[in-house]
C-alpha cells in the first residue's frame, strides 16, 4: 500500500525567508508521481509542482521547487522569498501506476508566514 | 471548461436522511475521484473512477456510502442514514489517467449532520 507521511503539523516562517515542508511517501511502484498542492483558507486545493519518480531533475515552478532524494523516497517542497500570501495548508500527494493509481494525500503542513 | 463544479455547495441534513452529492467534472478527464475532509486533515480517499468503472472504493468507508457515474460524466456521491461523523467537506477531482497527471479539485460540498 502506498502512503504519505507529513511529519510538521505547523511551521512558522519570517517573510521573504525559505522554508522546507517535508514529504516521505512509501510505495513499491517502481513509476510514481509525486504533487504539492496547496490550500488556502478559502478552502480550494490549487496544485503546485510535480514531480516524476523517473525525472533526473527536481521540479522547479517560479518559486516552488521540489528537493527529491528518490533512495530516500523524500520529496520536500521548498518555497524561496516566502510571501504573506503562501500561508496555507500544503498537501503532498502520490499517484502510483498499474492498478493502484489513485491520487493519495498527506495530512499536510500549516505555514504561516510573518511579517 | 469552466473546471470541476459541485453541488451543492452546502447540505445541512438531520442524522438518518439520506443526501446525494453531484459532481461535474471537467469533460475531457477521464478519471473522478471523490475525496472527504475533515478540519485541519488531508483529504481522504473515498472512492475513484475510470470512466463509468469504479476502481476502488476505500475499505474505510461503511456500506451507506455508494458512489456512481452512469455515463462516464458527472458523478454521484450518495450517503444513507447520515451520521454526525459524516460532517465533513466532501472534494470530488478530475484528471487524464497517467501518473504525470494532476487532479484538478471542485469548490468541494460541506456537510453538516444535526
Amino acid at each position: 500500500a502506498q502512503k504519505i507521511t507529513q511529519t510538521q503539523p505547523g511551521m512558522f516562517v519570517q517573510e521573504k525567508e525559505a522554508v522546507t515542508l517535508d514529504c516521505t511517501y512509501d510505495t513499491s511502484d517502481q513509476s510514481y508521481g509525486l504533487f504539492w498542492y496547496k490550500q488556502p483558507s478559502s478552502g480550494e486545493m490549487i496544485f503546485l509542482i510535480y514531480q516524476g519518480s523517473y525525472d533526473e531533475q527536481n521540479a522547479t515552478e517560479g518559486r516552488y521547487s521540489l528537493n527529491f532524494q528518490k533512495a530516500r523516497k523524500s520529496a520536500n517542497l521548498v518555497i524561496s522569498a516566502s510571501q504573506l500570501g503562501d500561508s496555507a495548508m500544503y498537501f503532498c500527494a502520490m499517484r502510483g501506476t498499474n492498478r493502484d493509481d489513485k491520487i493519495i494525500f498527506g495530512k499536510g503542513t500549516r505555514l504561516h508566514i510573518l511579517p | 471548461d469552466t473546471g470541476v463544479s459541485q453541488d451543492p455547495r452546502h447540505k445541512i441534513t438531520k442524522r438518518g436522511q439520506n443526501v446525494t452529492f453531484r459532481c461535474d467534472p471537467i469533460s475531457e478527464h477521464n478519471r473522478l475521484y471523490w475525496y472527504r475532509q475533515t478540519l485541519g486533515q488531508g483529504p481522504e480517499f473515498l472512492t475513484y473512477f475510470q470512466n463509468e468503472a469504479q476502481l476502488e472504493k476505500s475499505r474505510l468507508l461503511s456500506d451507506r456510502f455508494s458512489a456512481e457515474r452512469p455515463k462516464g460524466s458527472f458523478s454521484t456521491l450518495e450517503i444513507q442514514r447520515t451520521e454526525q461523523g459524516d460532517s465533513a467537506m466532501y472534494l470530488c477531482a478530475s484528471s487524464f489517467e497517467g501518473v504525470n497527471t494532476e487532479a484538478f479539485f471542485g469548490q468541494g460540498t460541506r456537510l453538516t449532520v444535526v
